[in-house]
């Protein structure tokens, strides 16, 4: 069964810099979460967009902006990197909107290193 | 405020034995529950929910949960542990206030001994 594909997995950028974070759902799934995992943490939830629109905001910094396009991938665009936005970066979509009700699939992840 | 507790960092059990991760939570109204489970380096999967319905959930792997709504508990359990179910797993609360998202536990470090 096709999965949540995440691109690139890993990244390596130094302060300052600029860096976009691709998310392809689930076919037929219209609801994209992104989460921020840092080391030896619990995910936490950023931004959602539900049928392309943004739905809910979570904890994402204003130096962070996303979007979510016509054929449902996500970018999670990400400026002025901080050496603190070293993390893991997760997509997850669900066939639900924001019900709640049905369970998020997880993408393997873009490990994020500012350097 | 809605809340999820997992009071332990790390749970260790000989293979073959029960296993039990436990997870409480604060929450107003009916909770949507879940657990994760995460792998090292790679993403959270699904294991089971509790919704509606039957107390006792059945999951993936022969993972299962009850749902304890006087204890406000949601424990994971498992009749016998493998050495492969040694992993990181998470309990999950639905917010159906506010910002719709997970609220997530610390965490549970299980750690399955041969």
């Amino acid at each position: 069964a096709a999965g949540v594909i995440q691109s690139p997995r890993h990244l390596i950028k130094e302060k300052r810099e600029t860096a976009t974070l691709k998310c392809y759902p689930i076919p037929r799934h219209d609801t994209v979460y992104w989460y921020q995992q840092g080391p030896g943490q619990d995910p936490q939830f950023l931004i959602s967009f539900y049928e392309k629109m943004q739905s809910d905001k979570g904890s994402i910094p204003d130096r962070f902006s996303a979007q979510q396009f016509s054929d449902y991938h996500s970018e999670l665009n990400m400026s002025s990197l901080e050496l603190g936005d070293s993390a893991l970066y997760f997509c997850a979509s669900s066939p639900s909107g924001t019900s709640g009700s049905d369970e998020q699939f997880f993408g393997p992840g873009t490990r994020l290193t500012v350097l | 405020a809605q809340s999820v507790a997992q009071p332990e960092d790390q749970v260790n059990v000989a293979e073959g034995n029960p296993l039990t991760v436990k997870c409480t939570y604060s929450v107003s109204g009916n909770p949507y529950l879940f657990w994760y489970v995460q792998y090292p380096n790679r993403g959270l999967q699904f294991l089971l929910k509790y919704i509606t319905g039957d107390n006792l959930v059945k999951g993936s792997y022969g993972f299962e949960a009850e749902f304890n709504k006087s204890q406000t508990s949601f424990h994971l359990k498992k009749p016998s542990a493998l050495v492969s179910d040694s992993a990181l797993y998470f309990c999950a609360v639905w917010r159906t206030s506010g910002t719709y998202k997970y609220i997530f536990g610390t965490g549970t470090r299980l750690k399955v001994l041969a």
